[in-house]
C-alpha cells in the first residue's frame, strides 16, 4: 500500500514570497489533515478535510494560509505571503474514520525555511 | 481546551527500560497514541490504546492508561540505540477524529 505522498521535501523562500505544498493521501482515505510542526514542538493541526469539505480550520491563519482539497483526493496548502515564523515542517496525514481503524498515516513532510 | 503534556528529555542506558509519561486533559478522548519520529522522518505510529483499556502490550512496548488521572505511559523494554528518537503522545477526540499532540519526549539511549 502506497503511503501519504508530499512534495516538495524541502523549500527555502524569502519572507513575503508565496509557497504551495502538495499532498496525495492514501487511496480511499476520506479524511486529510495538514499539520504544522515547528522545531522542538509537537505537530499542530492546521486544517482537517472530510472528503472535500472542511471539518476544522480553527487554527489556520486564514489571512495568509489557504488549503483546498478538490475532488476529495489531493490537497494543496498555500502560504501567501510567508513570514519568518512560518518556518516549520508541514505534515500531511490521512485516515479512514468510521472503519474502526483509528490510525492517521503521515507523510514525510515538507520542510519550509523562510529567510 | 485540549492539551497534552510530556517531559522533554529522557536518557537511559542501552538494555534498560525506558518509561515516557504523558498527561492529557480531554476526558472524552477515544484513542491515545504513541508516535515515534526519527530525524528527518515523518511520524510513525508505535501503538495506541482505546480509552476503555488499562494496558496494552506489544512486543517490547507496554502502554498503561490511568483514565482517572488522565495519565498515559509508554514503557520500552530492553531499550536499544535504535530507539533513540522523539516520542509523541497524542489523543484523538470523540467528534472529528482530530488528533492533539504533545511536544514530544526526546529519548537518548547511551551505549
Amino acid at each position: 500500500e502506497a503511503g501519504v505522498a508530499q512534495s516538495p521535501r524541502y523549500k527555502i523562500i524569502e519572507k513575503r514570497q508565496s509557497v504551495a505544498f502538495w499532498c496525495n493521501p492514501i487511496s480511499g482515505h476520506a479524511t486529510l489533515y495538514w499539520y504544522q510542526q515547528i522545531l522542538g514542538q509537537g505537530p499542530k493541526l492546521l486544517i482537517q478535510f472530510q472528503n472535500n469539505g472542511v471539518v476544522d480550520d480553527s487554527q489556520l491563519p486564514k489571512d495568509r494560509f489557504s488549503a483546498e482539497r478538490l475532488k476529495g483526493v489531493d490537497s494543496t496548502l498555500k502560504i501567501q505571503p510567508a513570514k519568518l515564523e512560518d518556518s516549520a515542517v508541514y505534515l500531511c496525514a490521512s485516515s479512514t474514520p468510521g472503519t474502526g481503524e483509528p490510525e492517521a498515516f503521515f507523510g514525510q513532510g515538507t520542510r519550509l525555511t523562510v529567510v | 481546551g485540549e492539551d497534552v503534556e510530556q517531559s522533554l528529555f529522557l536518557s537511559v542506558r542501552e538494555g534498560d527500560s525506558s518509561v515516557i509519561n504523558c498527561t492529557y486533559t480531554d476526558s472524552s478522548s477515544t484513542y491515545l497514541y504513541w508516535y515515534k519520529q526519527e530525524p528527518g522522518a515523518g511520524l510513525q505510529l508505535l501503538t495506541y490504546i482505546f480509552s476503555n483499556m488499562d494496558m496494552k502490550q506489544d512486543q517490547r512496548l507496554t502502554v498503561l492508561l490511568n483514565k482517572k488521572d488522565k495519565h498515559l505511559s509508554l514503557r520500552i523494554a530492553d531499550t536499544q540505540t535504535g530507539d533513540s528518537a522523539i516520542y509523541f503522545c497524542a489523543e484523538m477526540d470523540t467528534g472529528g477524529f482530530k488528533t492533539i499532540f504533545g511536544a514530544g519526549t526526546r529519548l537518548f539511549v547511551k551505549a
